[in-house]
């Protein structure tokens, strides 16, 4: 069975350009989360999915940010326009059944870089 | 609030050594508590889990017990090998929501 995938693995973009990240969870996994992780430190919560809808937003830096479940399979993340600030390592991880219950199994992440 | 405080690394040592790492948390409820892994090039795997107070997760010979009178989650390993080189993470997961709080991770180099 496929894992969770991600694309790409690195991105290099200069400040106000614009990227689109995208994550591909387990097949069948109804929820899909999004996380951060800034140059040493902690992996931050961005979005959780269940299915096409947003459950919790509460993580999105501001609203450079948009992301999308579209169908409830894969998800993208756009960061219009890009700061210096958004650098990082970008995760996705997805879960099946209810989310307290179930691991998260997490992509290889994509590495962005704002110059 | 929710929150982790992982011991900070990198932590080096020797093969067969013992190991710990620190893990503490803040939190509402009863959380469950995690240990991740991320060796070099790859994702974050889960190591091991515990779902409520005295439950001991276990995996690969590493194991962590859910404290809940010192809110702690310290991992241990009897005898590190070169090939447990990596970052690790601790994280729990609140009583409510299906989100991650994760501490800053700690870098682990072993040496032949």
């Amino acid at each position: 069975e496929a894992g969770v995938t991600q694309f790409p693995s690195h991105s290099v973009i200069e400040k106000g350009q614009t990227v689109t990240l995208r994550c591909d969870p387990i097949s069948g996994h109804d929820n899909l989360y999004w996380y951060r992780r800034v140059m040493g430190k902690e992996i931050k919560f961005l979005l959780h999915f269940v299915k096409e809808s947003k459950q919790d937003e509460s993580g999105m830096p501001n609203n450079r940010f948009l992301a999308e479940r579209t169908g409830g399979t894969y998800s993208t993340l756009k960061v219009q326009p890009a700061e210096l600030e958004d650098s990082g390592v970008y995760f996705c991880a997805s879960s099946q059944g209810g989310p307290r219950q179930e691991t998260q199994y997490f992509g290889p992440g994509t590495r962005l870089l704002v110059l | 609030g929710n929150s982790v405080t992982q011991m900070e690394g990198p932590v080096t040592l020797s093969e067969e050594a013992f190991l710990t790492i620190n893990c503490t948390y803040t939190a509402t409820g009863y959380p469950s508590l995690f240990w991740y892994v991320q060796y070099p090039g790859e994702g974050l795997q889960l190591l091991l889990k515990a779902t409520k107070a005295d439950d001991k997760g276990s995996n690969k010979g590493f194991e962590a017990t859910y404290r809940k009178e010192t809110t702690s989650f310290h991992l241990e390993k009897g005898s590190v090998q070169v090939s447990d080189s990596a970052v690790y993470f601790c994280a729990l997961r609140g009583s409510t929501l299906g989100r991650l709080y994760f501490g800053r991770g700690t870098q682990l180099t072993v040496w032949p």
